[in-house]
């Protein structure tokens, strides 16, 4: 079967970093995304890679091991507004089918 | 201004009845899709598009049927509906269907069925 699995609940302190992980097993692979969901809100896209290593966007980082179907999220000067759920997508084939994992729900304290 | 464009907001419905929901999108985009995302569940793809064609469908029930009238609309009609329909239903859309592109996502609309 396919999966994306998060975990549900992270915390972190204001200032510092917060990494979000992931871990995939899929038929197929073409790219992973982060998407950022706030409560009643639309997910909104953060990062998409497809290949490994780590790509650098400032306040988020995305790290992907294609080997060993894991990815993270990393979130740097962490603020209160970073609070928010992040979602993991996997796209297994051509077209847009994207799977998703459950989200984790970020919460940054004081 | 948002580029992708969901109607209603929020809709209520009853068991049994039938709902439009209309996705129009701004961005010259190509490709189209439906997302449901129902309470502690993860987001689900349900149909994709590309100029007007239906590409891929998820979608076990046929009570669910995409309508694309122009490039840029892909609406879902939802027919018989039922208490377990229930769900934000979000709409995407990307340049092209197959290209290594994440899809950008509407505000969604918030389906509740009594």
């Amino acid at each position: 079967g396919q999966g994306v699995e998060q975990p549900a609940k992270l915390m972190s302190v204001e200032g510092t970093f917060a990494r979000v992980n992931c871990t995939y097993s899929t038929s197929g692979f073409n790219g992973l995304s982060w998407y950022q969901q706030r409560e009643g809100q639309a997910p909104v896209f953060l990062s998409y890679v497809v290949l490994d290593g780590l790509k650098d966007s400032g306040h988020f980082s995305t790290f992907l091991s294609r080997s060993n179907g894991y990815s993270y999220l990393l979130l740097t000067e962490l603020q209160i507004k970073d609070s928010a759920s992040y979602l993991c997508a996997v796209r297994t084939s051509s077209g847009q089918k994207l799977v998703f994992g459950q989200g984790t729900i970020l919460k940054v304290y004081l | 201004d948002p580029k992708i464009i969901q109607k209603p907001k929020y809709l209520v419905a009853v068991t049994g009845s039938e709902k439009i929901l209309i996705c129009e999108q701004y961005l010259g985009h190509n490709a189209m899709y439906w997302y449901r995302q129902s309470a502690k569940k993860p987001l689900e793809f349900m149909f994709s598009y590309s100029y007007q064609k239906l590409m891929d469908n998820q979608t076990a029930s046929s009570r669910f049927q995409p309508q694309s009238s122009k490039k840029n609309h892909l609406d879902l009609q939802i027919t018989a509906l039922k208490p377990d329909d229930s769900a934000t239903y979000f709409c995407a859309s990307s340049q092209e269907w197959d290209i290594n592109q994440a899809p950008l996502f509407g505000e969604g609309t918030r389906l509740s069925v009594l």
